[in-house]
């Protein structure tokens, strides 16, 4: 069963650091690319982040691009976001998804986890 | 950037069809995916290449793409398929995801 699991959120101060991450199961981590995606309260869905199977390429969003950084670790089955000069509105439940074998769609969601910007 | 447009609301009855559409500049030449989700859950994956339904997925969920607009269509509307929907397209130019910006469906 595939299971996309996310961790690391939680309150911090604006301008501050954080590291999201997100364990994978139930399948080969390495041969799938890997995104974010975001959802502020009450609104909808995000694109943050995108990386592929193996690393390189990498893209961002205008809205976080030379703040937010993601990567992966294909030994550890995982995959993370470094979220620096954190913002208002940045505050929002933060998701990884994977990309479908055959394309550009996500097919797979983890439960998310809740990242709050607020002094 | 690509734009995707979706209305913020639409309302059906039970039993009929709901259609709900997603517009953006020459969207037919692109792969439109369509993700349902329900208060406090993820999404889920409805449609992907703009008509393929992912196993699981009943029948009655449809869609359809040409020209500016695509369309999911839901078929014999039930109460369970209150939610929000958004669709999703792969923009090759900024080499961006691009959502809509979802629409609630209320089943009258």
């Amino acid at each position: 069963e595939v299971q996309l699991v996310e961790s690391g959120g939680g309150l911090v101060q604006p301008g501050g650091s954080l590291r999201l991450s997100c364990a994978a199961s139930g399948f080969t981590f390495s041969s799938y690319e890997m995104n974010w995606v975001r959802q502020a309260p009450g609104k909808g869905l995000e694109w943050v982040s995108y990386i592929s199977d193996s690393g390189t390429p990498m893209y961002h969003a205008d809205s976080v691009k030379g703040r937010f950084t993601i990567s992966r670790d294909n030994a550890k089955n995982s995959l993370y976001l470094q979220m620096n000069s954190l913002r208002a509105e940045d505050t929002a439940v933060y998701y990884c998804a994977r990309n479908s074998e055959d394309g550009d769609n996500f097919d797979y969601w983890g439960q998310g986890t809740l990242v709050t910007v607020s002094s | 950037s690509y734009v995707l447009t979706q209305p913020p609301s639409v309302s059906e009855a039970p039993g009929k069809t709901a259609r709900i559409t997603c517009g953006g500049n020459n969207i037919g030449s692109k792969s439109v995916h369509w993700y349902q989700q329900k208060p406090g859950q993820a999404p889920v994956l409805l449609i992907y290449y703009d008509y393929d339904r992912p196993s699981g997925i009943p029948e009655r969920f449809s869609g359809s793409n040409s020209g500016n607009t695509a369309t999911l269509s839901i078929n014999r509307v039930e109460a369970g398929d209150e939610a929000d929907y958004y669709c999703q397209v792969w923009d090759d130019t900024s080499h961006h995801v691009v959502f809509g910006g979802g629409t609630k469906l209320t089943v009258l």
